[in-house]
């Protein structure tokens, strides 16, 4: 158990369609990043938000947008779904942006939600 | 860009065999990598390799960094049915915004009774 919880956690969606995905992230922790991972593939970046703001993207278009509350909690939304975008959508928390390991900032990553897209 | 890359893609072994999986990096202002263990969903992690030529242990893992080759290796020793996962490993660079983590493709590993 990380603490890190993900709603929900399948889902199927119709491609054109628009998804938001929730992460709770561990208590105390105010750097919530989000990863996409396809079928056979590695996790790629997609943002990381701190302290409610966009701290940093990957290499994706401007439909995946995303927020973070006061609570630290964080969505994910992605617009105008493609059949490409069918992944496993992983959240992670920690407690800095970039503090020092292994003092106590773990990057801990929740159950994901699988997003199939037909 | 910068790049992770593992190796090998997949593995099938039997109990009571050693696994060496590699993972090599190229990319700019290293600052540490780090091993984990995907079993169904959420990775879990394994260890952070931040200095070379240090090795970290684990019961019956370890692991060591070589930052003049720019690789890493994660070594099972007497492994179980229960090490059978996908092996992930992910570098975290000085640049990069907060604890981004960039991901290799993985090694499955199958451990066969």
């Amino acid at each position: 158990e990380t603490g890190v919880t993900q709603s929900p956690t399948h889902l199927i969606k119709t491609r054109g369609q628009q998804v938001t995905l929730r992460c709770s992230s561990q208590s105390g922790h105010n750097t919530v990043s989000w990863y996409q991972q396809a079928l056979g593939q590695g996790p790629q970046f997609i943002f990381q938000y701190y302290r409610e703001e966009e701290n940093g993207r990957g290499n994706f278009p401007p439909r995946f947008s995303g927020l973070q509350f006061p609570n630290y909690s964080s969505e994910l939304n992605v617009n105008a779904l493609e059949l490409d975008d069918s992944a496993l959508y992983l959240c992670a928390s920690s407690l800095y942006p970039g503090g020092d390991f292994p003092s106590g900032n773990t990057i801990y990553f929740g159950e994901g939600s699988w997003l199939t897209v037909v | 860009e910068d790049k992770v890359v593992q190796s090998p893609l997949s593995l099938v072994v039997h109990e009571g065999d050693t696994v060496t999986l590699n993972c090599s990096y190229e990319v700019t202002n290293f600052r540490s990598l780090l091993w984990y263990k995907q079993e169904k969903k959420a990775p879990t992690f394994l260890f952070m390799l931040t200095s070379s030529g240090i090795e970290k242990k684990s019961g019956r893992l370890s692991s060591i960094l070589d930052k003049k080759e720019l690789f890493s290796i994660l070594n099972i020793t007497a492994t179980q049915t229960g090490d059978s996962a996908i092996y992930l490993c992910a570098v975290i660079m000085i640049k990069a915004a907060g604890n981004k983590l960039t991901f290799g493709g993985g090694t499955r590993v199958l451990v066969k009774p």
